[in-house]
């Protein structure tokens, strides 16, 4: 069984550009969650997409957005990029809200340059 | 806030020694906690879950304990291999207003197991 993916591994983007990052959850998976991971500032939380709607997000500003698609995969955007905005993204996925258990992809590093 | 603090943030050991990773966190009205071990530049892989009525869970050379009263977890590692040496999370899931806040985590212990 496929476990989440994310893409592309790898994004550089210049300044003040846009981003989008890819993830598809674990067959069967409703929940979606985005995840920042900067350098010394630990994992954050950034969105959480249940049955395609947008359920809550983290302390981030209104640039950071994104949605989820009929077959539950997500999409995450990033517009006007920041030098700051350079992290690994990463993705995880889970059977619906509630306790239940976190699978995440391998991310997406993203740097602004 | 919920804030979650791990401790020790580093630790290097021989291997096979067995050893003990902490956790506290301040806000004992969670759903679960979770362990997550991370290679360097990857994602996480999960480790162990404990739902918030449960006190343990064990996989393999792998055991968790969850205390909600006092707000702490410890991951314990039995006889260590050079294969363990990652960064290892712990994630509180837990509930405000009239949503998730998603998991948070704390900094991580990088633990190196020397050959």
């Amino acid at each position: 069984e496929a476990g989440v993916t994310q893409s592309p591994t790898h994004l550089i983007k210049t300044r003040g550009q846009q981003a989008t990052l890819r993830c598809s959850p674990i067959s069967g998976h409703t929940s979606v969650y985005w995840y920042q991971q900067a350098l010394g500032l630990g994992l954050q939380f950034l969105l959480w997409y249940d049955e395609g709607e947008e359920r809550n997000r983290g302390n981030f500003p209104p640039r950071f957005s994104g949605r989820q698609f009929p077959n539950y995969s997500s999409e995450l955007n990033v517009n006007a990029l920041e030098l700051e905005d350079s992290a690994l993204y990463l993705c995880a996925s889970s059977l619906g809200a509630g306790s239940t258990e976190a699978f995440f992809g391998q991310g997406t590093r993203l740097t602004v340059v | 806030k919920q804030e979650v603090t791990q401790i020790p943030a580093a630790l290097s050991v021989p291997e096979g020694e067995n050893l003990v990773l902490n956790c506290s966190f301040t806000d004992s009205a969670i759903y679960n906690l979770q362990w997550f071990r991370q290679d360097p530049g990857k994602g996480l892989t999960s480790l162990l879950l404990i739902q918030s009525s449960q006190r343990e869970q064990t996989s393999g050379r792998l055991n968790a304990s969850l205390d909600k009263s006092s707000g702490r977890s410890t991951l314990y590692i039995a006889a260590s291999q050079p294969g363990d040496s990652a960064t290892y999370l712990c994630a509180v899931l837990k509930y405000s207003g009239g949503g998730a806040d998603g998991l948070t985590f704390g900094k991580g212990t990088h633990l190196i197991i020397q050959p």
